[in-house]
């Protein structure tokens, strides 16, 4: 499909183990997002790419967590040493440039036990 | 600290039935105001992109108004259906940081047939 995909959807991980979350946008997007949705609360924003560049990482809770996009296209959040409060699903979106309209994936579910 | 709130927040009703829900967002600053319907294990779709004061757009049975002077947004689905039985998210772009997304904790909507 066209749209933005995530893989994987559901992930299950012991807490200290570290877990990497994948993001394809949509092609010629340049412009790359993630959110965490904790239970019952509203998508919070975590970072932001342009291209390639990591433009904005103020909303990344702990240095734990890290993101990359190498190549300016897929991207990996990656979250180190995960602990229970990680629990949430991760979002990301994508859009064609920076006030442009964003276009969001399914998420992945991440569940720390 | 934006704070972006939603009510109610959750919502049964029949088939038929029409509704409403809120979004408050701060007054000052303002870029945009974004609605989003969510359904479980789907990707956030995008309803409505509000910018201008006294906006109003419609797609279909659902329809959305805003009001930046005093931060509210209403959004309306006319003769409600269970497809239409899904988390429905606002959020807010600042003038400041444009790019970036605010999201209220959304609306739960179950329709009933």
């Amino acid at each position: 499909g066209a749209g933005v995909s995530q893989s994987p959807r559901y992930k299950v991980a012991k807490r200290g183990q570290d877990v990497a979350l994948r993001c394809d946008p949509i092609s010629g997007h340049v412009s790359l997002f993630w959110y965490q949705q904790a239970l019952g609360q509203g998508p919070e924003f975590l970072t932001y790419f342009q291209n390639e560049a990591q433009l904005d990482k103020s909303g990344l809770p702990s240095d734990r967590f890290f993101a990359e996009r190498p190549e300016g296209s897929v991207s990996t959040l990656k979250i180190q040493r995960t602990q229970q409060e990680d629990s949430a699903v991760y979002l990301c979106a994508s859009s064609l440039g920076l006030n442009n309209e964003q276009f969001f994936g399914p998420g992945t579910r991440l569940t720390v036990l | 600290i934006l704070n972006v709130e939603q009510s109610p927040q959750s919502l049964h009703v029949q088939e038929g039935d029409s509704t409403n829900f809120t979004c408050s967002f701060p007054s000052s600053n303002f870029y945009a105001l974004h609605w989003y319907r969510w359904e479980t294990a789907k990707s956030p779709e995008a309803l409505f992109v509000m910018t201008l004061n006294g906006d109003e757009k419609k797609k279909g049975r659902i329809s959305a108004t805003l009001n930046t002077k005093e931060g509210y947004s209403y959004l309306y689905i006319k003769g409600s259906q269970p497809e239409d039985s899904a988390t429905y998210l606002c959020a807010f772009r600042s003038g400041g940081s444009n790019y970036k997304l605010t999201f209220g904790k959304g609306t739960l909507l179950t329709v009933n047939p």
